[in-house]
């Protein structure tokens, strides 16, 4: 089965500062893996994926993400927060065919910017 | 192009009561999927459907069901509501045809459903 870890319910930054949001999956065969961030009383938008190909991924809004298959690792970066990044963000896994329309979801990681 | 449409967006209910929310997906995506929403147990799957057969099923109860029209508008519905089912219930669309290549899930706003 697949899961998906994050660790730290809660980040805190500092406008300006480095953003990192971890993620660690779960899965038996190759996976598909997403980030998503969500605004209060909103749904999910895509922030970047990572199906096949090069490791690094970049994203909208400035956030880039990198697979490490060694570490099972997809953890989200961002150089220099914005007051306007303060939202919750989910890493997402896809089910093992990877073309469904399944993710597995780790908890989410409420990300505060402090002024 | 238009996002996904969920409706109705907030929704209060009594126990014992049923429900249906509804989800318009984007123009030309034949997967639908479900989702609950809490903060104590986070984001779950509940089901998908792909021209209008369910392909995947979470780990739900009964009292939660699903369908799809011919075309691609899904709701789903919820009997015997109880407290517990108090969440939001997020609807996502995607090109997702199971023969291959990535896509992605575009989601709705959400509805908030309150169990009293």
């Amino acid at each position: 089965a697949q899961s998906v870890t994050q660790l730290g319910s809660h980040v805190s930054v500092s406008e300006g500062a480095l953003v990192l949001l971890r993620c660690n999956y779960s899965s038996s065969v190759p996976p598909y893996l997403f980030w998503y961030v969500q605004y209060p009383n909103q749904g999910l938008q895509l922030l970047l994926k990572y199906t096949t190909g090069a490791t690094l991924v970049k994203g909208i809004n400035g956030f880039e993400a990198e697979f490490k298959k060694s570490e099972t690792s997809f953890h989200l970066t961002k150089p220099s927060a914005h007051m306007s990044d303060a939202a919750e963000y989910f890493c997402a896994v896809s089910a093992p065919s990877g073309n469904t329309g399944k993710l597995i979801f780790g908890q989410g990681t409420t990300l505060q910017v402090k002024p | 192009k238009a996002g996904v449409t969920q409706t109705p967006r907030y929704l209060i209910k009594t126990r014992g009561q049923q429900v249906t929310l509804s989800c318009s997906p984007i123009s030309g995506h034949r997967s639908v999927s479900w989702y609950q929403q809490t903060p104590g147990q986070g984001l779950q799957f509940l089901f998908e459907y792909f021209s209008e057969t369910q392909r995947n099923k979470g780990n739900f109860p009964g009292r939660f069901s699903g369908r799809q029209f011919s075309n691609s508008r899904s709701e789903m519905n919820v009997s015997t509501l109880e407290l517990g089912d108090s969440a939001l219930y997020l609807c996502a669309s995607s090109l997702a045809t199971g023969r291959g290549g990535n896509t992605e899930a575009f989601f709705g706003q959400g509805t908030r459903l309150t169990v009293v």
